[in-house]
């Protein structure tokens, strides 16, 4: 049973359009993270994500965790070709060593 | 501080062979994940061991197996490898809150 669920599977857009990506679950979990992973490279953390109703911001990034703390979107805003990439949500239920991931959004920005 | 590391970066084996690989966490980190991701299952969770212990399991054959030395560094093990086995398998590093990942070490099964 896949618990986190990611969407779109795929996403290709033009250099300077806005986009979300959305990651789901019927569960609840106590923290939400969200990756990014390069072809050969291991993902790299982009943010945590602990309290329901909770909003990060990375430069043009935006993170949002929902009230229920049972989904997360991640929006990025005129998005460019260093974005590309493959995007892990990832959710922890009390202790935050054991991970479930999503299956990820691949995302190309073309120039 | 330096990052996570993991060596070898490739492998290659053939079938029944066992592999062992090694990951050193960030230092002062006392829990190493292991995970395995091929394209078809996405990331999957091997285990978790912290102060030498194992402390997670996931869900995979007793053919995968790992330990972890008292400077945190770890290992793991597949013997009788399938050709199923080709993935690539991520160390991570973590403190209560994050997980820090290494480039992963490419396996591949022939």
């Amino acid at each position: 049973t896949q618990l986190l669920e990611q969407s779109p599977q795929f996403l290709s857009i033009q250099e300077g359009e806005n986009l979300t990506v959305y990651c789901n679950s019927s569960s609840v979990f106590s923290s939400l993270q969200w990756y990014r992973q390069e072809p050969g490279e291991g993902p790299v953390l982009l943010v945590t994500v602990v309290t329901g109703g909770e909003v990060k911001k990375l430069k043009r990034l935006t993170f949002q965790f929902g009230d229920a703390r049972k989904d997360s979107s991640l929006h990025i805003t005129a998005a460019q070709p260093g974005d590309t990439g493959l995007y892990l949500c990832a959710a922890a239920r009390g202790s935050n060593y054991k991970l479930t991931f999503g299956k990820g959004t691949l995302l190309t920005v073309n120039p | 501080k330096a990052g996570v590391t993991q060596t070898p970066r490739y492998l290659i084996k053939t079938r029944g062979q066992q592999v062992t690989l090694s990951c050193s966490p960030i230092s002062g980190h006392r829990s190493v994940s292991w995970y395995q991701q091929t394209p078809g299952q996405g990331l999957q969770f091997l285990f978790e061991y912290f102060s030498e212990t194992q402390r997670n399991k996931g869900n995979f054959p007793g053919r995968f197996s790992g330990r972890q030395f008292s400077n945190s560094r770890s290992e793991m093990n597949v013997s009788t490898l399938e050709l199923g086995d080709s993935a690539l398998y991520l160390c991570a590093s973590s403190s209560p809150y994050e997980q820090y990942f290494g480039p992963g070490t490419r396996l591949t099964v022939t």
